[in-house]
Order: structure tokens, then C-alpha cells, then sequence
């Protein structure tokens, strides 16, 4: 079973500051997507991320995936209230190459 | 397009009650999942399939079957509710093609409550 751990669990801040949340596993994963999830919503896809040490940048947020494709880091500038959702970590891999998810960061973002 | 389309949104069952929650995409995705959210935690994959006659287990199969009869449709079935299958249940369909999995595209969940 290939598991995926996120850090931190919750995480509270006010507008303005910086952040980042990671996503570690010992598995090595063949593609690795980040979502953000809104209360009473399903998640939605931020960001699929394929080769290692590679960077991508969606405005203030901007995701890296580890030199070995065992861990990811979003980081998010400036943080504001509209940032506010369940973040989500989901790797393929495995031998049917299904989607599993980490349990999230829950984060607030406070005016 | 309708994406994912999951039904009902709300059902509450009582303690060894059956019902089949029913998950259909337009999208001619080969992969398609059960998942189970509990309140502030992540998704725990219940059930996938690769395609159309293959199912497999996932993390937390047990108390539910499915079937994948067709591309379009996954349902899942709980056959003898009990209060730990309470929790907000989502479809979820994808294209993987040699070891990449494509955006995944989710319903818009349905809230079970057993009691």
C-alpha cells in the first residue's frame, strides 16, 4: 500500500503571510496531483506534477516534486481568506496505477 | 458536459438497510473510484476500476461491493448498513494511460448517515 503523509494536519493564518504544506511518502509515484477541496464540494484539481524536481507556479502558489517522486511542497505567497479549503495530495502508482489520497491540510485563512 | 454525476445527495439509512449509490461519467474514463470522506479527514479509496468487467479492492472495502458493467457507470452497493458507514461518499473518474493518471474529475458527493 502506498501512503501518503501531509503536514501539517490544520494550519490557521492571517492574510498576507506565506506557507507550506508537504506531502512525503517512501513510494516512489509516477505522477503526483495536488487539489483543493471546499466545504460540501468535491476536491478540484490544482496541479499534476510528473517529473522529479520539477516546479510549477499558479499565480501565488507554487508546487515542487521532490528529485526522487517520493514528495511534494505547495507553497502559497501572500495568503488570503479565498485560500481557504482542505488541500489534497493524491499519487498514482502502484500496479493499477490508482489515485490515493493524503489526509489534507486544512487550512484557514484569516482576514 | 455533465462531468460525474452522483445520486442522491442526502439518504439517511437505518442500521441493516441496503441501498446503491449510483455514479455515472460522460467522459469515457477508463478509471473510475469510490471514495469515503469522514469529517476533516482525506479520502480513503473504498473501490476502483481500470475499466469496464475489473474492480478492485481499495483501503477500505469491506461492508461494500461494486460493478462496472459498462464505462459509463459505477455503483456502489452497502448491503447490510451499520453507524460506522456514516460519512459523505464520493465517485471520482479519470484517464490513466501508461502510468500517468489525468485530472481527476468528482461528483458532488453523497452525505449517508446510518442510524
Amino acid at each position: 500500500t502506498q501512503l501518503l503523509e501531509q503536514s501539517p494536519q490544520f494550519l490557521s493564518i492571517q492574510e498576507g503571510e506565506n506557507l507550506t504544506v508537504y506531502c512525503n511518502s517512501s513510494s516512489v509515484f509516477s505522477s503526483l496531483q495536488w487539489y483543493r477541496q471546499e466545504p460540501g464540494e468535491g476536491p478540484v484539481l490544482l496541479v499534476t506534477v510528473v517529473t522529479g524536481g520539477e516546479v510549477k507556479k499558479l499565480k501565488r502558489l507554487t508546487f515542487q516534486f521532490g528529485d526522487a517522486r517520493k514528495d511534494s511542497s505547495l507553497h502559497i505567497t501572500a495568503a488570503q481568506p479565498g485560500d481557504t479549503g482542505l488541500y489534497l495530495c493524491a499519487g498514482g502508482g502502484g500496479s493499477n496505477y490508482k489515485l490515493t489520497f493524503g489526509k489534507g491540510t486544512l487550512l484557514t485563512v484569516n482576514p | 458536459n455533465a462531468g460525474v454525476t452522483q445520486t442522491p445527495k442526502f439518504r439517511i439509512l437505518k442500521i441493516g438497510q441496503s441501498m446503491t449509490l449510483q455514479c455515472a461519467q460522460d467522459m469515457n474514463h477508463n478509471y473510475m473510484y469510490w471514495y469515503r470522506q469522514d469529517p476533516g479527514m482525506g479520502l480513503k479509496l473504498i473501490y476502483y476500476s481500470v475499466g469496464a468487467g475489473i474492480t478492485d479492492k481499495g483501503e477500505v472495502p469491506n461492508g461494500y461491493n461494486v460493478s462496472r458493467s459498462t464505462t459509463e457507470d459505477f455503483p456502489l452497493r452497502l448491503e447490510l448498513a451499520a453507524p460506522s458507514q456514516t460519512s459523505v461518499y464520493f465517485c471520482a473518474s479519470s484517464y490513466s494511460l501508461s502510468g500517468r493518471n489525468t485530472e481527476a474529475f468528482f461528483g458532488q458527493g453523497t452525505r449517508l448517515t446510518v442510524v
